[in-house]
C-alpha cells in the first residue's frame, strides 16, 4: 500500500496570506488526523476527521479549519497567517477506531514571513 | 496541555548501548503508543501497548507500561547510529480514543 502523502511539502508565505494543504490518506482508511509541530508546542493536536466529519478538535483557533472529501482526502486552512504560524503540519491517517496506530504523513514544512 | 511527558529530553549514547526512555501520562489510558521521528519528518508507529498489557516485545524494543504510576518505558537494546531520532509516546483518551496527545519527546544521538 501506498503511504500518506502531503502536498505540497515546502510552503513558503507573508503574514495575512492564507494556505491550504492537502493530505491522501493510505488506502481503506476513513480517518485523518492532522497535527502542528514547532519547537516550542511540540506536537499539537489540530483536528480529526472521519467520513467527511470534523469528529475531533483541538484548541486552536478559527483561523485553521479543514475538511475531508468522500474519498478521505483532506485539506487543511489557514487564513490571515502569522509568523507563529510557521511549522511543521503533519498529517495522519488510521482506520478510525478503537486508537490504534496512526500512520503519519512526511509533513508540509511552512513558513511565514 | 499535552497528555504525556517523556524523560530524558535527550540522551547521548554510544553505539551498542542500551537507551530507556520514560513517558508519563495524566489520565486513564486505552493504549499507549511510541512513534519516532527522524529529523524534520513524520512519525513511524513503533509499538502499542495496551492498557492491560504490562511489558511488550518488538525486536529490539520494550516496552513496560505502569497504569497506577501512569507511566511507561521504552528500552532499545543494542543501539545503532541509525537509531538516532526523537521518540514520542502518545496516548489516545480512554473517553475519546481517536484524539491523540504526544508528549515531548526525547532526543536519542547514537554515536557510532
Amino acid at each position: 500500500k501506498a503511504g500518506v502523502t502531503q502536498t505540497p511539502r515546502y510552503l513558503i508565505k507573508t503574514r495575512g496570506q492564507q494556505v491550504t494543504l492537502s493530505c491522501s490518506p493510505i488506502s481503506g482508511h476513513r480517518s485523518v488526523s492532522w497535527y502542528q509541530q514547532t519547537p516550542g508546542q511540540g506536537l499539537q493536536f489540530l483536528f480529526e476527521y472521519f467520513s467527511e466529519t470534523q469528529r475531533n478538535k483541538g484548541n486552536f483557533p478559527g483561523r485553521f479549519s479543514g475538511r475531508q472529501f468522500s474519498n478521505s482526502r483532506s485539506e487543511m486552512n489557514v487564513s490571515t497567517l502569522e509568523l507563529g504560524d510557521s511549522a511543521l503540519y503533519l498529517c495522519a491517517s488510521s482506520y478510525g477506531t478503537e486508537g490504534l496506530e496512526q500512520y503519519f504523513g512526511p509533513g508540509t514544512r511552512l513558513t511565514v514571513t | 496541555s499535552q497528555q504525556g511527558e517523556e524523560d530524558p529530553q535527550a540522551l547521548s549514547i554510544q553505539e551498542g548501548e542500551n537507551a530507556t526512555m520514560n513517558c508519563s501520562y495524566k489520565t486513564s489510558i486505552n493504549n499507549l503508543q511510541w512513534y519516532r521521528q527522524n529529523s524534520g519528518r513524520g512519525l513511524v508507529h513503533l509499538i502499542l501497548i495496551r492498557s492491560n498489557e504490562r511489558e511488550k516485545h518488538s525486536g529490539r524494543l520494550r516496552v513496560t507500561l505502569d497504569t497506577s504510576k501512569k507511566s511507561s518505558s521504552l528500552l532499545i537494546t543494542a543501539s545503532r547510529a541509525a537509531d538516532t531520532a526523537s521518540y514520542f509516546c502518545a496516548t489516545p483518551r480512554e473517553d475519546n480514543f481517536n484524539k491523540f496527545y504526544f508528549g515531548s519527546g526525547t532526543k536519542l544521538n547514537v554515536k557510532p
